[in-house]
C-alpha cells in the first residue's frame, strides 16, 4: 500500500525567509504532484514531477523529485503572506493504480 | 478554456438518503476522478473513469457509486447516507494518465445531517 508523509504537517514563518516541505512516500511511484489549496477553496495545481531528477520553478515556489530516494521537495524562497495556504503532495502509484495518494499536507502561515 | 465544473456547490441531506454528484471536466479530458476530502481522514481516492469505464476504485464501501457518460461527465452517487459522509467531494480531470497533471473542480460540500 502506498503512503505518502508529508512533513512538518504546520509550518509558521516570516516575510522574506526560506524553508522547504519535504514529501516522502514509501513504494515506487511514475508521477508526483503539488498543490495549494486556500480554505474553503478547491485544490490549485502547481507542479507535476514524472522523472528522476525533474526540477520546476514557477515563481517563488521550486519543487524537486528523487525517485531512489522517494523524496520530492517544495522549497520556498523569500516567502511573502500570499502564499500561505496548505500545500499537499500526492503521488500516483506505479502502473496508474489506485488513484492519487495524497499527503496529509502542510499548513503553512507566512506572517508580515 | 472553461475549468472543471461540480454540481451542485452545496448540499444538506438527512441520514438515510441518496445523493448524486455531477462533475463535468475539462472538454477533451477523458479521465475523471473523484475524491473525498474530510478534516480527519484527508483526500482519500474514491474511483476513476476513463472512456466510460471504471478504471480504478479506492478503498470505499459499495454505498459509493459512480459511472461516466459518452461525453465524459461523470457523476457519483452514495445511497444510505451517513453522519460519516458529510465531506468535500472533489472530483479531477485529466487527459488520459494524468501526465499533464489533474484540474481540479470546486468541489460539492456535503453536509449529512
Amino acid at each position: 500500500e502506498l503512503k505518502v508523509e508529508q512533513n512538518p504537517l504546520f509550518l509558521s514563518m516570516q516575510e522574506g525567509k526560506n524553508y522547504t516541505i519535504y514529501c516522502n512516500y514509501s513504494t515506487t511511484s511514475d508521477r508526483l504532484y503539488w498543490y495549494r489549496q486556500d480554505p474553503g477553496k478547491s485544490l490549485e495545481s502547481l507542479f507535476v514531477l514524472l522523472s528522476n531528477g525533474a526540477v520546476k520553478q514557477e515563481g517563488r515556489l521550486m519543487a524537486s523529485l528523487d525517485t531512489k530516494a522517494r523524496l520530492s521537495t517544495l522549497h520556498i524562497t523569500a516567502a511573502v503572506h500570499d502564499l500561505s495556504a496548505t500545500y499537499f503532495c500526492a503521488v500516483r502509484g506505479s502502473g496508474g493504480a489506485d488513484g492519487l495518494t495524497f499527503g496529509k499536507g502542510t499548513h503553512l502561515i507566512i506572517q508580515p | 478554456k472553461a475549468g472543471v465544473t461540480q454540481t451542485p456547490r452545496y448540499l444538506i441531506k438527512t441520514r438515510g438518503q441518496q445523493v448524486t454528484l455531477s462533475c463535468s471536466p475539462i472538454s477533451g479530458h477523458r479521465s475523471v476522478s473523484w475524491y473525498q476530502q474530510t478534516p480527519g481522514q484527508g483526500l482519500q481516492f474514491l474511483f476513476e473513469y476513463f472512456s466510460e469505464t471504471q478504471r480504478n476504485k479506492g478503498n470505499f464501501p459499495g454505498r459509493f457509486s459512480g459511472r461516466q457518460f459518452s461525453n465524459s461527465r461523470s457523476e457519483m452517487n452514495v445511497s444510505t447516507l451517513e453522519l460519516g459522509d458529510s465531506a468535500l467531494y472533489l472530483c479531477a480531470s485529466s487527459q488520459g494518465d494524468g501526465g499533464h497533471g489533474y484540474t481540479f473542480g470546486s468541489g460539492t460540500r456535503l453536509t449529512v445531517v
